[in-house]
């Protein structure tokens, strides 16, 4: 059973389109999260979610807009997107100090 | 005060020798610090843990040594094999914020 999925795997899109990642989790957890990781790496956190209320938000451009329909789903739509928006993205749910992290999203934009 | 930094950024090793990796954070408040690993097009996952109580976490090939007056802490990966070449990242929260700092990640070959 997987345990954090997230769809699509990749995702291929023209500049200024506008495109979602769905992520679900299966462990009943409170918490849920989106990263991004770019090119070099690096881990950064973007949204947070604690049962469907948002309670981090980071310096995100409002082109993102996280939505949590209930515990176990936390999505992300973004609009207008540009080519820095290119990397990987992981959702994350944890209950207490532990994440979880999903199989990733790696988005593309040409 | 938010930042963990994370050396080196890349490391080779043979197999069988003993890898090392080092974070250092500033935020007193952290109390809790994970070690996470990466294979190619996986997502995180949880390597090994360790809160500030204790100066040494032990398992199996994995330790991490935690030295909280110097506010750095370490993994040392013993005998390392070629199918733990990864990208290891520190990282550390504060219990309660929901916020994990992550460190910049450590790109690990284990030459056969």
């Amino acid at each position: 059973d997987t345990a954090v999925s997230q769809t699509p795997k990749y995702l291929v899109t023209q500049m200024g389109n506008d495109k979602s990642i769905k992520c679900e989790q299966n462990l009943g957890h409170d918490t849920m999260y989106w990263y991004k990781q770019d090119s070099k790496k690096f881990l950064k956190i973007m949204f947070s979610y604690n049962n469907k209320e948002l309670i981090i938000n980071e310096t995100v451009p409002n082109r993102f807009s996280p939505k949590s329909p209930d515990k176990a789903h936390l999505n992300l739509h973004i609009n207008s997107l540009e080519l820095g928006d290119s990397a990987v993205y992981f959702c994350a749910s944890s209950q207490t100090s532990e994440q979880f992290f999903g199989p990733g999203t790696r988005l593309t934009v040409l | 005060q938010q930042q963990v930094k994370q050396s080196p950024q890349s490391l080779i090793v043979q197999k069988g020798g003993i890898s090392i990796i080092n974070c250092a954070y500033e935020n007193t408040a952290f109390d809790y610090f994970p070690w996470y690993q990466q294979f190619p097009g996986k997502g995180p996952a949880l390597l090994i843990a360790i809160r500030p109580d204790v100066s040494e976490k032990k398992e199996g090939r994995f330790t991490i040594s935690f030295n909280k007056s110097a506010k750095q802490f370490s993994l040392h990966i013993m005998d390392s094999q070629p199918g733990e070449s990864a990208t290891y990242f520190c990282a550390a929260i504060a219990v309660g914020t929901y916020k994990y700092i992550f460190g910049t990640g450590t790109r690990l070959k284990v030459l056969a």
